[in-house]
């Protein structure tokens, strides 16, 4: 089983569209846990953190549950630019640590 | 302020060949990390260092990949003798604490 489990999609949505991603993580005793975005040819960059509370981002909302062990991310009002890899990633304590990346959620928006 | 820094962007070589890939990350972060990532997958750790010293190097195929962060800056990796599963991103990145913060990449193709 792996680490960090997504589906590769890809999502393909018309704009305006709520979309929603999930990813599933095997170590029970992970401590820290992220949305990172990856654009074609670019960097991964960090859309946001995931607290157990939940939190929001304008469009974005990140959900984590540690029974399940399982994140989810909400992206509502769907824009063209959102059109990327979301990465789902896990990490072993709770500074900067081992993180463990998904293999990622391909999102295309459309017209 | 200036992000983490990595060359060359592209290279090309034949299998057998050695490479090398150089980062130099945001100033003031301790802990820099190499990642590889291959099309399709999410980046994977290969070496973690905090200042100078190693904190993670279980993935990293030692028979051929090194890898050094001389007086806790900048870092080399290298590959020698490189193979065809050997071409991938190799992104770097640096963090302060929580978050890290990626280069733009080297694109490695070995032929």
């Amino acid at each position: 089983r792996k680490e960090v489990e997504q589906d590769p999609g890809p999502f393909n949505v018309p704009e305006g569209a709520t979309v929603a991603f999930n990813c599933t993580y095997s170590n029970s005793a992970s401590q820290s846990f992220f949305w990172y975005r990856q654009d074609c040819r670019k960097e991964p960059k960090l859309l946001m953190s995931v607290y157990s509370s939940g939190n929001e981002d304008g469009r974005f909302t990140a959900q984590l549950n540690r029974a399940s062990q399982y994140i989810s991310l909400l992206i509502r009002d769907s824009k063209l630019s959102d059109s990327a890899t979301y990465l789902c990633v896990v990490g072993s304590t709770g500074t900067a640590s081992k993180l463990t990346f998904g293999t990622g959620t391909r999102l295309q928006v459309t017209l | 302020e200036a992000g983490v820094a990595q060359s060359p962007r592209y290279k090309i070589i034949e299998k057998r060949q050695s490479v090398a890939f150089w980062c130099n990350p945001i100033s003031g972060h301790a802990t820099l990390y190499w990642y590889q990532q291959i099309l399709g997958q999410g980046p994977k750790l290969l070496i973690q260092f905090q200042n100078n010293g190693v904190v993670d190097d279980s993935q990293l195929p030692k028979d051929r990949f090194s890898a050094e962060r001389l007086k806790g800056v900048d870092s080399t990796l290298k590959i020698q003798p490189a193979k065809l599963e050997d071409s991938a991103v190799y992104l770097c990145a640096s963090s302060p604490q929580e978050t890290q913060y990626f280069g733009p990449g080297t694109r490695l193709l070995v032929l």
